[in-house]
């Protein structure tokens, strides 16, 4: 069965460092991937979306990188803040035609110091 | 800016009740989801909507039941609450374009069965 997988343990980090957070898949081939940020009591936020034929795609300090033939993909924070501290979720296409429908890792909690 | 909004941020509930939750969006979108977060599991999607009076069934649907009679508000009922349901649910929604779309998320639910 399709399975994601995300860094469980926490990760700490210094302000001004760059944080990498890393989502791996198995059994599966997404057409696309998409990176989330929630914070606590909240519902998921959209940050960005990567395409199977793009490599990298970047949004001011975001940047993420898509290798279909790894399976992972890797979601970079330049010049961390502690404002970016908080927990972030990929989540990759159903596979179901146009329904919409994402699977959801558990998510990778960052927390960034000061 | 994309608007959903949740009935209630916080709901105490006895076992056996009937609950309804209802979610609003104000974009037009197609799409919208029900998803509930557990700790360890993360967000696992109960039900989506492709369209007024669509329905299909996520991963998790036992014990739940949704009502999609107007394009903008999707309701999500536990027919019989149980203490297992106690969770965080939120709700999505999504256009229905060709390809894949971003989720807007709503603020969350947190249930709490007695």
């Amino acid at each position: 069965s399709q399975k994601i997988e995300q860094n469980s343990e926490a990760l700490n980090i210094q302000e001004g460092k760059t944080a990498t957070l890393t989502c791996n898949y198995t059994n599966y081939s997404p057409a696309y991937l998409q990176w989330y940020r929630q914070d606590p009591g909240r519902g998921p936020v959209f940050l960005l979306l990567i395409r199977e034929n793009e490599k990298e795609k970047r949004k001011e300090r975001l940047k993420v990188t898509f290798d279909t033939t790894l399976k992972q993909s890797l979601f970079h924070i330049t010049a961390s803040q502690p404002a970016d501290s908080a927990t972030y979720l990929c989540a990759l296409d159903g596979g179901s035609g146009n329904t919409g429908k994402l699977i959801f890792g558990q998510g990778t909690t960052l927390q960034v110091k000061p | 800016d994309v608007k959903v909004t949740q009935s209630s941020r916080y709901l105490v509930k006895r076992t056996g009740e009937k609950v309804f939750l209802e979610c609003v969006q104000d974009m037009d979108h197609e799409n919208m989801f029900w998803y509930r977060q557990d700790p360890g599991l993360g967000l696992r999607l109960i039900y989506f909507s492709y369209d007024v009076k669509m329905k299909e069934k996520g991963d998790i649907p036992e014990g739940y039941s949704v009502s999609r009679e107007k394009k903008e508000r999707f309701s999500l009922i536990l027919e019989s609450a149980s203490t297992n349901q106690t969770s965080m649910y939120l709700c999505a929604s999504s256009l229905a374009l060709a390809g894949v779309q971003e989720q807007y998320f709503g603020p969350g639910t947190r249930l709490t069965v007695t």
